[in-house]
Order: C-alpha cells, then structure tokens, then sequence
C-alpha cells in the first residue's frame, strides 16, 4: 500500500513570496491533517478536513495560510506572504477510520530566509 | 492545551528500560503515541482510550491513568532501534479522528 506522499520535500523562499505544498493521502482514508513542526517541538495541527470539508482550522493563521482539498482526495496547502518564523517541517497526515493510527507523509522542510 | 512530556532526554544502555510520561491538565478522551526518527515522519506506536485497557505489542507498552489524565510508555530491554523522539499526542474529544494535539517529545538515545 503506497503511503502519503507530499511534494516538494524541500523549499527555500525570501519572505514575502508566496509557497505551495501538495499532499496525496493514503488511497480511500477520508480524514486528511496539516501539522506544521518547528525545529525541536512536537507537530502542531493546523487544519483537519473530512471529505472535502474542513472540520478544524483553529490554529491555522488564515490571514497567510490556505488550504484546500479539492474532490476529497489531495490537498495544497498554501503561504502567501512567508514569514520568517514559518520555517518549519509541514507534514501532511491521513487516517482511514476512528481511534486509527495517523500515517504521516514524509514532509515538506520549509525555510524561509 | 499541549500535554506536557517527561522526561525530555534519556541516554540508555541497550538492554535496559525506560519509561516516558505525558501529562495533560484537560481530561482526556484518547492518546497517541508516535516515534519520530531525525529527518524522517512520525510513526505510530498505539492509542490508548479512555475506559481502555493497557497496551503493548513486543517489548514497548503503554498505561493510561483518566483520573490522572495522564500516560506512561514503557520500553522495556531497550534496542538500538528504539532510538528517537517520542510523541504523544492527546485528544480532549471523542470524535475519533480528531487531529492531535502534540507535546514537546523526549528523546531516547540507545548506546550500544
């Protein structure tokens, strides 16, 4: 079974640009997150979409994040414009059923200078 | 409310044990715990629910005290592999898939 993927794994911008990431879950998994992990701290969610459907985006800045989930399979996630402390490892993860293991994706590192 | 994890390094011996704590001041409804190798995802270990029984599978298990809102992760005969940052991640609610809410990790550093 393939697992989640993501692309790019790596990004470097200038602040204030504008950065996309992708992400395809596992094939059928329904529940769909965006974890963003700075350096030595544990991941932090920012969103979480049922189908197509977002179900919690409380800690996502939306004044410079975006996301989407188009036909409830993959996912783009977006900043625009990137700040400094956005630099980070944003992870992507999806889950098939309840009380289920997340299956995370390898990652996209983001730095931003 | 990020649940806080003790302690925050260990340095082992292969062989021998280790027990990491995570503690929560909400009450908890369920708790995950993910190990994450450098440069790479996390990777799940077990869910612990609330009104579950304790879990284990080889020599890594985990308790789950909801009175305490809190779990421990037991590693017991510790191998080169268990190296890596431990996670737990903690849901308040019961719905099941919610996204989680991770702490701080302790690293685990396993010498031969």
């Amino acid at each position: 079974e393939a697992g989640v993927a993501q692309s790019p794994r790596y990004k470097i911008i200038e602040k204030r640009q504008s950065v996309a990431f992708w992400c395809n879950p596992i094939s059928g998994h329904a529940t769909l997150y965006w974890y963003q992990q700075i350096l030595g701290q544990g991941p932090k969610l920012l969103i979480q979409f049922q189908n197509n459907g977002v179900v919690d985006d409380s800690q996502l800045p939306k004044d410079r994040f975006s996301a989407e989930r188009l036909k409830g399979v993959d996912s783009t996630l977006k900043i625009q414009p990137a700040k400094l402390e956005d630099s980070a490892v944003y992870l992507c993860a999806s889950t098939l059923t309840t009380y289920n293991e997340q299956f995370f994706g390898p990652g996209t590192r983001l730095t931003v200078l | 409310q990020q649940p806080v994890q003790s302690p925050q390094a260990v340095i082992l011996r292969e062989g021998e044990d280790a027990v990491i704590n995570c503690s929560s001041s909400k009450a908890l409804y369920s708790v995950h715990w993910y190990r994450q190798k450098h440069g790479e995802a996390p990777v799940f270990l077990m869910i612990l629910l609330k009104g579950g029984e304790q879990k284990g599978h080889d020599k890594i298990s985990a308790s789950f005290n909801e009175k305490k809102q809190q779990s421990s992760l037991y590693l017991t005969a510790s191998q080169l592999s268990y190296s890596g940052t431990y996670f737990c991640g903690t849901s308040p609610r019961g719905g099941g898939a919610d996204g989680l809410t991770f702490g701080k990790g302790t690293h685990l550093i396993i010498q031969p």
